[in-house]
């Protein structure tokens, strides 16, 4: 069955602090790694789709990487706006399903 | 205009009823997805479809039905709901493969959620 695993839960940053969001994963065959941010009372809102170990993609503050057990969110010198939870998501080959981990709580402090 | 809308966005309803909600979509995506989001349990997919006349149970069908009424059009229903529904609901799309090289498809694209109660 495949797991995903986000660390840690809730995070709280000074503006400008950099800092990394873990994601775990276990898959049957890895087709996609994807980060969602998702506000209060909003839908998930797409971020990046990774698919292969040592791919990078970047936003912005954020960039994501991908290893063949974990992807980082890293996030550079955040502002208040990046306030928001993190949400790491994996699809195996043959599989329709996303599996979700259940996020990381970013706090950003003026 | 948001691309992916659902309504209600709030509803409270009581043990036993029957109760539907509604997804609409201007992105032109084939696949539409309906997933629950419970604090501590992250999102977990109920239904999913690929076409008008293709519907597929996800991990926690039970209890819910679906009715794709339009390529643009996803409803899930609750035929007696039970408090244990109570839950943020997320109607979802995206692209089918091929359509915009590798990358797109489930690259999933999110309503703005359902709150329901049930007491």
């Amino acid at each position: 069955e495949d797991q995903v695993t986000q660390s840690p839960e809730a995070l709280r940053l000074q503006e400008g602090e950099s800092s990394s969001l873990n994601c775990s994963y276990t898959v049957s065959g890895l087709r996609g790694l994807f980060w969602y941010r998702q506000d209060p009372g909003k839908g998930p809102e797409f971020l990046f789709t990774l698919y292969s170990a040592g791919e990078e993609k970047e936003k912005e503050r954020l960039k994501a990487t991908l290893t063949k057990k974990e992807s980082f969110l890293h996030i550079t010198a955040p502002k208040p706006e990046d306030s928001a939870t993190y949400l790491c998501a994996v699809q195996a080959w043959g599989n329709e399903k996303l599996t979700f981990g259940t996020g990381t709580r970013l706090t950003i402090i003026p | 205009d948001a691309d992916v809308t659902q309504t209600p966005r709030n509803r409270i309803t009581k043990t036993g009823k029957r109760i539907m909600l509604e997804c609409s979509q201007t992105k032109g995506h084939d696949r539409m997805y309906w997933y629950r989001q419970d604090p501590g349990l992250g999102l977990r997919l109920i239904y999913y479809s690929f076409d008008v006349k293709d519907i597929n149970k996800g991990e926690i069908s039970d209890g819910y039905s679906v009715s794709r009424q339009a390529q643009a059009k996803f409803s899930l229903s609750l035929e007696s709901a039970i408090p244990n529904q109570t839950a943020l609901y997320f109607c979802a799309t995206s692209d089918k493969p091929g359509t915009s090289g590798r990358a797109a498809y489930n690259e999933q694209f999110f309503g703005p959620g359902t709150r329901l109660t049930v007491l």
